[in-house]
C-alpha cells in the first residue's frame, strides 16, 4: 500500500482557514485519497475523499495536486470543534479491505 | 439513525483473564471491522468481516485474539489470557459493503489490563 506523510501537528486560530497537507508520492492511478478525523475520546469519522479533481462538501474541501503526489485538506473557517487528529489515507478502489492509519496531524484550534 | 455502538465503554480486567467486547454495527451494513488504538497512535487493523465470515484476519496479533459475527450483524471480539500489552482502545466500524465505502466508527471500548 502507498504511504502518506503528514506533519505531526498544526495550530490555527478560530475562524481562520486551515490547510492540512498530505504527501503521497508513491500513489497509484487507482488510489483514492480519503481523509478521516478523530475528535478527542471518539472513534474516527469520515471527512472527504477524492481521486483526481478537487472536492467540496459541508465539512471541508480537498485540493489534489495535478500529479496527485500531494493533497491538502482545507477547513475554511476553523472552529474549536475542529480540534482533532486528521488522517490522510489511500484506498485502492475495491482492492483494499482495511484502512491503514498513520499517526496523522494533530490540529489545535485556539479561541 | 443509530450509529455503531460498542459495549462496554470501559473494561478493567486482571492479567490472565478472558474478556469479550461487543460491537453493534449500523443496520444493513454487511462489512464490519475491528481496530485497536494505543495511546498516541493511529488505529491498527485487526479483522474484517463480510457478512458472517472473516474476510481478513491478518491483523490479529496472536491466537489469544478471536472474533465472531455469527448472524452477520453483531460481532464479539474475544481476548483470552489477557496481558498488560493488550491495554488499548478497541474500535469497531461498519460500512455498507466494504471499502471504498465510508466506514462508520463506534466510540470504542477502553480495555485496561492490570
Amino acid at each position: 500500500d502507498a504511504k502518506t506523510t503528514q506533519p505531526n501537528s498544526m495550530e490555527s486560530n478560530e475562524e481562520e482557514p486551515v490547510h492540512l497537507p498530505c504527501n503521497h508520492s508513491t500513489i497509484s492511478g487507482t488510489d483514492y485519497i480519503h481523509w478521516y478525523r478523530q475528535l478527542p475520546s471518539q472513534g474516527p469519522e469520515y471527512v472527504i475523499h477524492g481521486l483526481t479533481s478537487n472536492v467540496n462538501n459541508r465539512m471541508a474541501s480537498l485540493a489534489i495536486a495535478e500529479d496527485r503526489k500531494s493533497s491538502t485538506l482545507i477547513l475554511h473557517r476553523a472552529t474549536l470543534r475542529d480540534a482533532a487528529v486528521y488522517y490522510c489515507i489511500l484506498i485502492r478502489g475495491y482492492n483494499t479491505d482495511k484502512l491503514i492509519f498513520g499517526t496523522g496531524t494533530r490540529l489545535q484550534v485556539f479561541p | 439513525g443509530a450509529g455503531v455502538s460498542q459495549t462496554p465503554s470501559n473494561k478493567v480486567t486482571e492479567k490472565g483473564k478472558y474478556v469479550e467486547l461487543r460491537c453493534d454495527p449500523i443496520s444493513g451494513h454487511t462489512a464490519l471491522y475491528w481496530y485497536r488504538q494505543s495511546l498516541g497512535q493511529g488505529p491498527e487493523f485487526l479483522i474484517y468481516f463480510q457478512g458472517t465470515g472473516a474476510a481478513d484476519d491478518s491483523g490479529l496479533p496472536n491466537d489469544r485474539f478471536f472474533a465472531v459475527r455469527p448472524e452477520g450483524s453483531v460481532s464479539t471480539l474475544k481476548i483470552q489470557r489477557t496481558e498488560r500489552g493488550d491495554s488499548a482502545v478497541y474500535l469497531c466500524a461498519s460500512s455498507i459493503r466494504g471499502l471504498p465505502d465510508t466506514q462508520y466508527f463506534g466510540p470504542g471500548t477502553r480495555l485496561t489490563v492490570l
